[in-house]
């Protein structure tokens, strides 16, 4: 098993572009979620989804676009970048509601 | 929404020690994990204890959930430990939505 995947690892975006950072799992769990992580911060909850065809906000949803087609592929969709959102994002998935969520490498964003 | 609270902050050790790091939540919770982001980035996920106690290695982790606090115990400490440990937990029921502690940053130095 590949786990959780992410692409790019790196990317550096202009105000206003937009673009969708990729997360795949192979390991047929129902949970995904996408964070963000910031220098000295802990990670905030973006968007995830309970299943296909089901997604909600997170703590942080303003900016960000997801939709979930499959099991296996989780997107998530920046629609006018800003400097504001230059920060790292993990994707995760778990089996379900009381099982440990498994974490993919990281996008590292940059936004100028 | 709930509140988590690390501690400390910041904890240096020579190699051989032992630690404790504590984690702190503001309400009760049907889940609560620990992790570690080694200093690649990488967020490996070390127990899922929302109750109880768990043991791997030289890691172990106890939650006392009545009481609100969970407790990463790291014993001979290695120079690999170094890196954030996370504690997250959820009260909703929906596994994916885990409230992150700000970390615990350990350096553990020869």
């Amino acid at each position: 098993n590949a786990g959780v995947t992410q692409t790019p690892k790196f990317q550096v975006l202009k105000t206003g572009q937009s673009m969708t950072l990729q997360c795949a799992q192979d390991m047929n769990h129902e949970y995904m979620s996408w964070y963000r992580q910031d220098p000295g911060m802990g990670l905030r909850l973006i968007h995830y989804s309970v299943g296909a065809g089901i997604t909600d906000q997170g703590e942080v949803p303003n900016g960000y676009n997801v939709s979930r087609s499959t099991t296996e592929d989780f997107p998530l969709r920046l629609l006018s970048a800003a400097p504001s959102q230059t920060s790292v994002y993990f994707c995760a998935s778990s089996y379900g509601h009381y099982n440990e969520q498994f974490f993919g490498p990281g996008t590292r964003l940059t936004v100028l | 929404g709930i509140q988590v609270e690390q501690s400390p902050p910041d904890l240096i050790l020579q190699e051989g020690a032992n630690s404790t790091l504590r984690c702190n939540f503001s309400d009760s919770v049907n889940n609560l994990q620990w992790f570690h982001q080694n200093p690649w980035g990488q967020l490996i996920n070390l127990f899922y204890i929302p109750s109880g106690t768990k043991q791997n290695g030289r890691l172990s982790a106890t939650t006392v959930a009545t009481e609100r606090y969970s407790l990463l115990y790291i014993s001979s400490s290695q120079t690999t430990d170094s890196g954030v440990y996370f504690c997250a937990v959820d009260n909703t029921g929906t596994a994916s939505k885990l409230t992150f502690g700000t970390g615990t940053r350990l350096q553990v130095t020869l």
